[in-house]
């Protein structure tokens, strides 16, 4: 069965420094997505990356960058100089075609970015 | 501006009353879909519908009942045989394609209330 786990429930960091989410997956198909959302306090899911299983080309946007390793079956998300704003949960999600694109959430990151 | 509403954002109900939570979206997005988040859990997929007059239950159906006779609407109804039906409700659309899969987007969500 797939499978996310983020086994970081919470993390607190001072404004500035980078900090890392981890997201490792379980799936048997060789094709799948990954995907970060983030949830601010207001509660909307706020789409941020989707990756497909043929590309393990690490991403960078800004201040966030996002390292795929087919290996070790992870997606991990960094966030370099972090900002109070980047205050909220994230959640990392995988999808496989063959389950009707139905997405498998990740239990969830509370990320606090102390000023 | 293309998105998606969900009203209201609060919503209060008796314990035995149903209750119906709207979600519609203007992004011509042919697939849509209802989760249940609950205090510091991830989404659980409650049902979607993938084309006009057709839907699949998700892995926590019981209690809630959908339709879509539009395109751009699907609403839910929390029966009274939900057992806990307190919780917040976000409804989300995507693109299908054959052969292709897109992210989905989110609404702000309805947060329901039942004493």
């Amino acid at each position: 069965a797939q499978k996310v786990t983020q086994a970081q429930t919470e993390i607190s960091v001072v404004e500035k420094e980078d900090v890392t989410l981890d997201c490792v997956y379980e799936t048997r198909d060789t094709t799948y997505y990954l995907f970060w959302y983030k949830q601010p306090p207001s509660g909307e899911l706020v789409f941020l990356i989707r990756r497909n299983s043929f590309d393990e080309q690490n991403e960078i946007s800004g201040r966030y960058s996002w390292n795929f390793q087919k290996s070790t079956s992870s997606f991990n998300f960094t966030i370099t100089a972090s900002q109070v704003v980047d205050s909220a949960v994230y959640f990392c999600a995988l999808s496989e075609p063959r389950l009707d694109d139905k997405i498998i959430f990740g239990k969830g990151t509370r990320l606090h970015i102390l000023p | 501006d293309g998105g998606i509403t969900q009203s209201p954002k609060y919503l209060f109900r008796k314990e035995g009353q149903n209750v119906t939570l709207s979600c519609e979206q203007n992004l011509n997005h042919d697939a849509m879909y209802w989760y249940r988040q609950d205090p510091g859990q991830g989404l659980r997929l409650i049902y979607y519908s993938q084309i006009v007059n057709d839907f699949q239950k998700g892995d926590i159906a019981e209690g809630y009942s959908v339709s879509r006779e539009k395109k751009e609407s699907f609403p839910l109804t929390v029966t009274s045989a939900q057992k806990n039906p307190t919780a917040f409700y976000l409804c989300a659309s995507s693109m299908r394609r054959a052969g292709a899969f897109y992210e989905q987007y989110f609404g702000p969500g309805t947060r329901l209330t039942v004493t």
